[in-house]
């Protein structure tokens, strides 16, 4: 199983520029979240889904934009990036279950200048 | 107010000694459980332990148990027998609710290191 995949692993971005970074799941994991991790600081919920077509907003969902068409895939949407959202990105899934841990991907570093 | 405080930014301990990490957390569900995870340099997010608000007995993984005093709130990682490849950070985590769809909430974690 290769769990849960970010792509990509690097990204730089101007000022005002967009972009989707990708995640895909293999374990059929209804829930998927995304998590930002500020330098030196703990993760922050951006936005999460409890199943295919269903999301919501999480701590800090502004600036960005999710879908969730399929139970496997759930992108993450920049629009205008912004020196604010640079940020390492992580994509995590759980199963059901309240004793459940979030399984992560490697994250997705990203620089805005 | 903070959900879930660390209050160690950094901490030092001698290799094959203990350590524990502190953790409190605050939250008015009777439900809700207790993650700690391990972050090494190369940055993907390692899962170490698990207790349930509900569990009697502190929740134990190999070199990893959690000293769980639910009066005051805390959830203290122990690392028994350190060795140099737990030199990480370590994050604090709680799930509020019954309902296992909710987010899991972070603290600011705590950068161990383990010396030779």
């Amino acid at each position: 199983n290769a769990g849960v995949t970010q792509t990509p692993k690097f990204r730089i971005l101007k000022i005002g520029q967009s972009m989707t970074l990708q995640c895909a799941q293999d374990m059929n994991h209804n829930y998927m979240y995304w998590y930002r991790q500020d330098p030196g600081m703990g993760l922050k919920l951006i936005y999460y889904s409890v199943g295919a077509g269903i999301t919501d907003k999480g701590e800090v969902p502004n600036g960005y934009n999710v879908s969730r068409s399929t139970t496997e895939d759930f992108p993450l949407r920049l629009e205008l990036a912004a020196p604010s959202q640079t940020s390492v990105y992580f994509c995590a899934s759980s199963p059901t279950g309240s004793k459940t841990p979030l399984h992560f991907g490697n994250g997705t570093r990203l620089t805005v200048t | 107010a903070q959900k879930i405080t660390q209050t160690q930014p950094g901490m030092f301990v001698q290799e094959k000694e203990a350590v524990t990490l502190d953790c409190t957390y605050d939250t008015s569900d009777p439900s809700y459980g207790l993650f700690w995870y391990k972050q090494p340099s190369s940055g993907e997010m390692i899962f170490l332990i698990y207790q349930g608000s509900y569990d009697q007995q502190n929740a134990t993984e190999g070199r990893y148990s959690l000293n769980f005093q639910k009066a005051r709130k805390s959830a203290n990682l122990v690392i028994s027998a350190s060795q140099l490849g737990d030199s990480a950070m370590y994050f604090c985590a709680m799930r509020e609710g019954r309902d296992s769809a909710r987010q899991l909430t972070f603290g600011s974690g705590t950068q161990l290191t383990v010396l030779p």
